[in-house]
């Protein structure tokens, strides 16, 4: 089992404000990464696939950056809204398909 | 619509007892998969299917039991055997899994509690 560490474990932020937060994976043997959004009492959704040749992924308010040399992605929210609150989860996959989660970053954005 | 439907929400376990949790998917996915998540710690791989009728045991298949005997459906059995059950279970379904783009699609989870 691979550690993939997110950070931090949760967040308060005002609404407005912008906000980000990491996840921290092994360097080598890097296939892929996602990140996905998990809304209370809703099912997790993907967010962003990174691959090794992607550029910075967006998707409206929010962005992803990947540094596979040091291992690690940063995900971003600009001017962070109520609706934004949820638990963030990345996911790294290896080379031989595995796939692992990290423990997830828990936002909650105060109007 | 299409997605992944798991049932029941919530399922309470007697000891001794086997349960079954349910996954169904009609997004015509090859591969499905089962997750455990633990307070405080990240979702952990049970078991894994990449086709009909083949699974494969993931990172804590101890005391767990699947079977894949249509494309849709991956139900998942708590066996007595384990012996610490009380957790959420995600259920996901991908298109084949050796494509880094093929992101999963989850279900809304089931909470097994032990009576």
């Amino acid at each position: 089992i691979l550690n993939v560490e997110q950070s931090p474990q949760s967040l308060h932020v005002q609404e407005g404000d912008s906000t980000n937060f990491t996840c921290s994976f092994p360097s080598s043997n890097f296939y892929a990464l996602h990140w996905y959004r998990w809304e209370t009492a809703k099912s997790p959704e993907a967010l962003f696939v990174m691959t090794l040749n992607g550029d910075e992924k967006k998707k409206g308010r929010i962005s992803a950056t990947l540094n596979t040399k040091e291992g690690y992605s940063y995900l971003y929210i600009k001017g962070s809204q109520p609706e934004d609150s949820a638990t963030y989860l990345c996911a790294f996959i290896t080379g031989a398909n595995n796939l692992f989660f990290g423990t997830g970053t828990r936002l909650t954005v105060i109007p | 619509d299409g997605g992944i439907t798991q049932s029941p929400k919530y399922l309470f376990r007697k000891e001794g007892q086997n349960v079954t949790l349910s996954c169904e998917q009609n997004l015509n996915h090859d591969a499905m998969y089962w997750y455990r998540q633990d307070p405080g710690q990240g979702l952990r791989l049970i078991y894994y299917s990449q086709i009909v009728n083949d699974f494969q045991k993931g990172d804590i298949a101890e005391g767990y039991s699947v079977s894949r005997e249509k494309k849709e459906s991956f139900p998942l059995t708590v066996t007595s055997a384990q012996k610490n059950p009380t957790a959420f279970y995600l259920c996901a379904s991908s298109f084949p899994s050796g494509l880094a783009k093929n992101i999963q699609y989850f279900g809304a989870g089931t909470r097994l509690s032990v009576l």
